[in-house]
């Protein structure tokens, strides 16, 4: 199978602090992972996209300073929210995306982790 | 841009049968997916279409039809553990969008 790991799965934060969010595939290498934000009774909106060893590329309206994305190796990716505030509180969910059709894990499929809840106070 | 429409709620009856259409707009189709979610959890992948066709698994299939930007995905024999939202989501080029997200209340 393909599993994706996402530590932690929730935390609460002081208003001005930092967090980072890590997100590994277990079984397979990612070349490509992608963070996702969803606040309540919303969907998905595609936050950045990272692949191995270069710098991520983020959608409009994202913050690149405030939101670092780190994919430093193929089965580790972070995400650090700098100086959080209320309104960053969400549900941050990453997926990842294999090489190829190895070991039951395909290329066209992105494999979710399983979130992390955030609560900034 | 992208834009995925879905219907926002629907309600079904136990046992019944229910199609969520999805409509979209891109360039660079890449495939079109659906997701279920459940509350407070990631979404877990159901199906995955990217030529034009019906592809069923089990309860559930999905069709697409490129030339129209439309998707639907069908499940039958409905469960209450089927209450959930189901996301369709479209692939351009290497990133992954997704609608709004229909959310499906099943009743006895």
């Amino acid at each position: 199978g393909a599993v994706v790991s996402q530590h932690p799965s929730w935390v609460i934060c002081k208003s001005g602090t930092s967090v980072k969010i890590e997100c590994r595939s277990l079984d397979f290498q990612a070349t490509t992972m992608f963070w996702y934000r969803q606040f309540p009774k919303q969907s998905l909106m595609l936050m950045a996209t990272s692949n191995e060893g270069s710098k991520a590329t983020y959608e409009q309206g994202v913050e690149k300073d405030k939101f670092l994305i780190n994919h430093a190796s193929l089965t580790l990716s972070t995400l650090t929210v700098t100086s959080a505030h209320p309104e960053d509180s969400s549900f941050y969910i990453c997926s990842a995306r294999g090489a190829g059709t190895s070991g039951g894990v395909s290329s066209y499929e992105q494999y979710f982790g399983p979130g992390t809840r955030l609560t900034v106070t | 841009g992208q834009n995925i429409d879905q219907p926002t709620e629907m309600t079904a009856t136990e046992g019944a049968i229910v199609q969520i259409n999805c409509t979209y707009q891109t360039s660079g189709f890449n495939g079109l997916f659906w997701y279920q979610q459940h509350a407070g959890e990631a979404p877990t992948f159901l199906s995955y279409n990217v030529l034009d066709g019906l592809e069923e698994k089990g309860r559930f299939s999905s069709f697409l039809s490129r030339s129209k930007g439309y998707s639907y995905l069908l499940l039958k024999e409905l469960q209450m553990k089927d209450s959930a939202s189901y996301l369709c989501a479209v692939r351009a080029r290497r990133d992954m969008r997704f609608g709004a997200g229909t959310r499906l209340t099943v009743k006895p």
